[in-house]
This record gives structure tokens, C-alpha cells and sequence, in this order.
């Protein structure tokens, strides 16, 4: 079944110490999304791929970074985590034409602890 | 800004019961997304609904969409426990898929 992946399912890291979380997807979709997701709250995007260019929301921290080095993979670098980023964090793609245009397909997700 | 609003923000009801869940916004949505999250997984697309006054029907599910297309209603007949989880609105607003803050819903037997 086409789907999408993401690594590790469950992440426990130390204050500042760096995460890298994966993502890889088969449906060929030319965007790909970070998502954080806190406690039951909405999903709030940090930034997305349409292809190799990259889309940063205003309000995500220098702290997270991306790589989209094929159209399959994407990653979520954390680079010093503080206690605040201990969240869910989502991977989704979509096609942005086509029937289900725009429709996500999400991971399972993949949750941070922060010690 | 929250473009989307959603209510109510939990219900915790009986099985068998019926429950709706309201999605609004002052911002006209060319299509409005629902989807379902169990805890410990990611979202799941229940429906898409495009033109204004469209009802669609998944099951014991029915979903609205407002003739304005600002706002959409999930309605569900005679809840049962596998109901239960967070559910998410998402209007689209351009290209950009924005979701409202869901509304968890328990049900228990």
C-alpha cells in the first residue's frame, strides 16, 4: 500500500542535544509537510516542500530545519531541543493537482521527549 | 489568527447517543477537509466536501457544508466507542490547508 513513513516512532533525546526525524512516503506526492502537534491540540505546520523549494512559516524557530533530498524523502532536524519541544511531530504529503489535490496523507508521527 | 473555529472543544457522551461538531470562519474555503486522529497516530482524511450546501454521508457519519462555504457540521448517529479521537476540520485557503483547533471526543460505554 502507498504510504508514508516516519522514523522513529518514538524519540527520547536530551535538552540541546540534536534529533533528526525521517520521513519517506511511496505515493509520489510533490509536497511534503512538518507538522507539530501538542497534547491534542491542532496540527501546526512548520514548513513544507512543492517539489525542492522550501516554505518556512514565519513563526517556526531557527531551531528547525528540513532536507528534502529526493521527492520520497524529507527530514526534521531539531538542532538544540528545548522542553518546549517535546510534541508529535507529523510528516504529510499531497499532490497539489489531480483528484485529491491538497488532501494530506500523514505518517503515524513521530514523539519527542525532551530530558 | 484563527481562521477556523471549532466546537465544541471536548464531549465526552454515552454510546448510542448522537453528537455534532461545528467547523466556522469568517473566510470563504474552496473545500473543507474533516479528519479523524486516534491517539498515538496521525490524522486520517474522512472526507472532502467541495461545493456549498454538499452533504455527504460516511456511514453513521454526515458532514455539511455551508452554502457560503464558511463553515461545515459533522453529525453522528448513535456514537459507539471507536468514535472516539480528535476530530479536525481543515479549510483550504489557496494552497495552504489550515485546520482548526478539533474537538476531542470521548464516547463510553
Amino acid at each position: 500500500d502507498a504510504m508514508v513513513i516516519q522514523n522513529p516512532r518514538y524519540q527520547v533525546t536530551q535538552f540541546g542535544k540534536p534529533v533528526t526525524l525521517s520521513c519517506s512516503q511511496t505515493l509520489n506526492h510533490n509536497v511534503m509537510y512538518w507538522y507539530q502537534q501538542k497534547s491534542s491540540q491542532a496540527p501546526k505546520l512548520l514548513f513544507h516542500y512543492y517539489d525542492k523549494d522550501f516554505n518556512n512559516e514565519a513563526d517556526t524557530p531557527d531551531n528547525f530545519q528540513s532536507r528534502r533530498p529526493n521527492t520520497s524523502f524529507c527530514f526534521l532536524d531539531i538542532r538544540s531541543p528545548g522542553l518546549g519541544d517535546a510534541a508529535m511531530y507529523l510528516c504529510a504529503t499531497s499532490s497539489r493537482t489531480g483528484p485529491g489535490a491538497n488532501v494530506l496523507t500523514f505518517g503515524a508521527g513521530s514523539r519527542l521527549t525532551v530530558l | 489568527t484563527q481562521l477556523l473555529e471549532q466546537s465544541p472543544q471536548f464531549l465526552s457522551i454515552q454510546e448510542g447517543e448522537n453528537l455534532t461538531v461545528y467547523c466556522n470562519s469568517s473566510s470563504v474555503f474552496s473545500s473543507l477537509q474533516w479528519y479523524r486522529q486516534e491517539p498515538g497516530e496521525g490524522p486520517v482524511l474522512l472526507v472532502t466536501v467541495v461545493t456549498g450546501g454538499e452533504v455527504k454521508k460516511l456511514k453513521r457519519l454526515t458532514f455539511q457544508f455551508g452554502d457560503a462555504r464558511k463553515d461545515s457540521s459533522l453529525h453522528i448517529t448513535a456514537a459507539q466507542t471507536g468514535d472516539t479521537g480528535l476530530y479536525l476540520c481543515a479549510g483550504l485557503y489557496g494552497n495552504k490547508l489550515v485546520f482548526g483547533a478539533g474537538t476531542i471526543l470521548r464516547v463510553k460505554s
